[in-house]
């Protein structure tokens, strides 16, 4: 059974850009989460998409925008990318029915580099 | 905004020695949870803790959870190289639908 994957491992873009990560939920999952990791701090929770809309958001612009498919899968979307975005992107996904946020597993990540 | 500061940010001990995190708020969570982040990797979950006063232990990690529900403590017994890593500790919203985490403690373990 596959755990949380996500799409691409690692990313380089410039300033002003457009970036598109992925993410599939571990197998039976159907709400997933996205949180940004800068280096050497702790991750930081940007929204959560569950039945395929947005259910909450943290402190992000709207330049950070996501969409969950019928499969559960999920993308998050980065407009006019900024030096300031590079961080290690990371989904979390969760089962069905289960409101407690400790049966969440997250993804290994993906790396974003803004030049 | 709920705030988790977590102390120390850096640890670096020998082998064998005993050491504790810290993990304060001036929120309440209804639960709170530790994770190990290995580099290249996510979070990983390694306990919850839910009642005001809670100690759960795994092997040689000690979990606490304070009375009021905002703080939390970890104390490695014995530590080993293979301890060596980020720790996170994160509070729940009462949805169950965010996580807040701290600035995590990174842990070296030498031999």
């Amino acid at each position: 059974d596959a755990g949380v994957t996500q799409s691409p491992t690692h990313l380089i873009k410039t300033r002003g850009q457009q970036v598109t990560l992925r993410c599939s939920p571990k197998s039976g999952h159907d709400t997933v989460s996205w949180y940004q990791q800068a280096l050497g701090q702790g991750p930081q929770f940007i929204f959560q998409y569950y039945e395929e809309e947005e259910r909450q958001r943290g402190n992000f612009p709207d330049r950070f925008s996501g969409h969950q498919f019928p499969n559960y899968s999920s993308e998050l979307n980065v407009n006019a990318l900024l030096l300031g975005d590079s961080a290690l992107y990371l989904c979390a996904s969760r089962a069905p029915g289960i409101q407690r946020a400790d049966t969440q597993y997250f993804g290994p990540g993906t790396r974003l580099t803004v030049l | 905004t709920q705030l988790l500061e977590q102390s120390p940010q850096f640890l670096s001990i020998q082998e064998g020695e005993n050491l504790t995190v810290y993990c304060n708020s001036s929120s309440v969570f209804s639960s709170l949870q530790w994770y190990r982040q290995e580099p290249g990797e996510g979070p990983v979950l390694l306990v919850t803790v839910v009642t005001g006063g809670e100690v759960k232990k795994l092997k040689r990690l000690t979990f606490q959870f304070g009375d009021a529900r905002k703080d939390s403590s970890l104390h490695i017994t014995a530590a080993q190289p293979g301890d060596t890593g980020l720790y996170l500790c994160a509070g729940e919203d009462n949805a169950g639908n965010m996580l807040t985490f701290g600035g995590g403690t990174r842990l070296m373990v030498k031999p």
